[in-house]
């Protein structure tokens, strides 16, 4: 299996474009969840889903923010538009239980 | 709330000396807890997890780690650290179906 994998690795854009974040997770899992990781405030939960349905969005930041699961191997997180402070980087993990966790490599957003 | 403590930010070894990361969780029910390594620029790779049975788990690269509910510790250890072992490591539980993670702490390895 090739993993939780996620594009772009790298991303760079200016403050107000829109940035959309991608990920395929392992298949046969049905948990998948988005992770953000700053220096400030280490990893956070943004959202995760089960059995493509959002379950817990508390951790979206802001309205800003939206995530998609259109199916069992595909989801999507979107900033619109984004700010210098979304710059971190963003993980996709997925699970076949909802107990741990598959990471991908991230996403380094980078806001100027 | 249920969090999970790291109390070390920093860890400095030599090469070939023991190992022990701390962590301490707040839950009330059993967890199920694991322990994930970052190298820089990389996700996250699960080392290990403890879901019940044997308090002493093994995971890859020469690790272990304890549960000990007394304590409400599940501490990483490896009896010599190689230099390939510098990296983050992260302590996390899960309750319910979101994983929570520590702060990390990194580890350096001295030649």
């Amino acid at each position: 299996d090739a993993g939780v994998i996620q594009s772009p690795r790298h991303e760079v854009t200016e403050m107000g474009q829109e940035v959309t974040l991608r990920c395929k997770p392992i298949s046969g899992h049905d948990y998948l969840f988005w992770y953000r990781q700053t220096m400030m405030r280490g990893l956070e939960l943004l959202i995760y889903f089960n059995n493509n349905v959002p379950i817990d969005d508390s951790g979206m930041p802001e309205d800003r923010f939206s995530a998609k699961m259109p199916n069992a191997s595909f989801s999507t997180l979107k900033i619109q538009p984004s700010e210098p402070r979304d710059s971190a980087v963003y993980f996709c993990a997925s699970s076949r239980t909802g107990v741990g966790a598959f990471f991908g490599q991230g996403t380094r957003l980078t806001v100027v | 709330a249920q969090s999970v403590t790291q109390p070390d930010i920093h860890i400095t070894v030599s090469e070939g000396a023991s190992l022990e990361l701390r962590c301490n969780y707040s839950y009330g029910a059993t967890p199920y807890l694991f322990w994930y390594v970052q190298s820089p620029g990389q996700g996250l790779q699960l080392l290990l997890k403890y879901f019940s049975g044997d308090t002493l788990v093994q995971g890859i690269k020469g690790f272990e780690a304890e549960f000990k509910r007394s304590q409400s510790s599940f501490n990483l250890r490896k009896p010599s650290v190689h230099w390939s072992d510098a990296a983050e490591y992260f302590c996390a539980h899960n309750a319910g179906n979101m994983l929570t993670f520590g702060g990390g702490t990194r580890l350096m390895v001295k030649p």
